[in-house]
């Protein structure tokens, strides 16, 4: 079984561009979440989709924003960028939502602004 | 509001056990997860704890207490190659489900 795939791996961007990743669940898993990862700050949480559907939201500026589709699918846009979002932006997937237990997680797309 | 806290880091010997604790503070509390980074890698999933009580998934255990809002990871019979970032998550049902990942804690194994 595939795992969950990111793109692009890698991306250069300069202040006050846009961008969007994409992430691909493990195929059959419903939900897909999305960190924002920095050295020293751990994960932090920015989305939690389920069946097209944004379920919560971390504490980030609306500048990050994002969607789900039908094949379970997603993509994050952030607008904007400032350089303090460079970071290594992490997508996990799970079977279902609600206890969550294990969540699969992507290689990543490390995002540098410039 | 959610937080955690775990040790930044924690150094011990080849052969050895080591144990990383993780106090929380959530309201929707579903069940406390383990994960493991190494580095340049994404986080592997080690175990989840929902009910008080001990998990034991090889060289890896997990234990969690409710009431006290702790958990810890301990790892037996320490190899080199658990040399990584150690991450307690908390799966928190407040306004819709999502997970709380902590700082991270950096083990580093010496031969």
């Amino acid at each position: 079984k595939a795992g969950v795939t990111q793109t692009p791996r890698y991306l250069i961007k300069t202040r006050g561009q846009q961008v969007t990743l994409s992430c691909s669940p493990i195929s059959g898993h419903r939900s897909v979440s999305w960190y924002q990862q920095t050295p020293g700050q751990g994960l932090q949480f920015l989305f939690e989709y389920f069946s097209e559907t944004q379920r919560n939201k971390g504490n980030f500026p609306g500048r990050f924003s994002g969607r789900q589709f039908s094949n379970s699918r997603s993509e994050m846009n952030v607008s904007t960028l400032e350089l303090g979002d460079s970071a290594l932006y992490l997508c996990a997937s799970s079977l279902e939502q609600g206890e969550g237990r294990e969540q699969f997680f992507g290689p990543g797309t490390r995002l540098t602004v410039l | 509001g959610q937080s955690l806290e775990q040790p930044s880091e924690v150094t011990a010997v080849e052969g050895a056990i080591v144990q990383i604790n993780c106090t929380y503070q959530t309201s929707g509390f579903y069940g406390l997860s383990w994960y493991q980074q190494h580095d340049g890698g994404a986080p592997t999933f080690l175990s989840y704890n929902a009910l008080d009580g001990l998990e034991e998934t090889g060289r890896f255990s997990s234990f969690l207490s409710r009431s006290d809002s702790y958990g810890y990871l301990l790892l037996q019979e320490l190899q080199m190659k658990d040399s990584a970032s150690y991450f307690c998550a908390v799966r928190d049902g407040t306004g819709g489900f999502k997970t709380i990942f902590g700082a991270g804690t950096r083990l580093f194994v010496k031969a």
